[in-house]
């Protein structure tokens, strides 16, 4: 099984709420990783979890707070959102983290903040 | 540092033609080397990934792709599009060094019938 879920699939959020994005993974992999694709665009990495540490934050606004509470869970918690974070927000895993490894992608989270 | 180049950023085939989506990667090492597709609205689907050994790649759904390092090339190929294929296509480059994939722009794939 390569699946890795994601809830909801949908969101919408005032600039006001706060609001959390999950993804779960059974595959035993070790590292989790978040990602924001705009429209058109390739995914661009957010933060890393690796052995439920957090390796890399690739400089994202506080706004974007990441939790990794077990192996298999990543959280993504939103608070005070903008409207340009509307956005497909993709949770992705691999057995480590490596460069070299295969990221197997959930089916993302549609976020809009109005 | 590492970078994935994909010149086409659209291509529109009859269904039932061949297909040939290029990737150029820009790296010191061996890559590692992965294809992705997305569906609209859907999250990335692997296709086909080459880490080392025989250059031609086979992937799901009947693509196949072919490491070249002398060109720095790893094109993705299929023989015939089916109108299901059309979707956005990703190349990506990872490497030991970091825990990063490195993604091109991607090629949007339109299929007519």
């Amino acid at each position: 099984d390569t699946e890795v879920t994601q809830t909801p699939k949908h969101l919408v959020m005032g600039m006001t709420n706060k609001k959390s994005l999950k993804c779960e993974q059974h595959m035993g992999h070790r590292a989790m990783y978040w990602y924001k694709q705009k429209a058109k665009k390739p995914p661009e990495l957010m933060f890393v979890y690796s052995y439920e540490k957090l390796s890399i934050n690739e400089s994202v606004p506080s706004r974007f707070s990441p939790e990794c509470p077990n192996s298999s869970l990543l959280n993504l918690h939103l608070h005070a959102l903008q409207p340009e974070d509307s956005a497909l927000y993709l949770c992705a895993s691999s057995q480590v983290g490596s460069g070299v490894e295969t990221q197997y992608f959930g089916p993302g989270t549609r976020l809009l903040v109005l | 540092a590492q970078s994935v180049t994909q010149p086409d950023i659209h291509i529109t085939v009859s269904e039932g033609a061949s297909l040939e989506l290029r990737c150029n990667y820009s790296y010191g090492a061996t890559p590692y080397l992965f294809w992705y597709v997305q569906s609209p609205g859907q999250g990335l689907q692997l296709l086909l990934k080459y880490f080392s050994g025989d250059t031609l790649v086979q992937g799901i759904k009947g693509f196949e792709a072919e490491f070249k390092r002398s060109q720095s090339s790893f094109n993705l190929r299929k023989p015939s599009v089916h109108w299901s294929d059309a979707a956005e296509y990703f190349c990506a480059v990872g490497a030991y060094n970091t825990d990063k994939l490195i993604f091109g722009t991607g090629t949007r794939l339109q299929v007519f019938p």
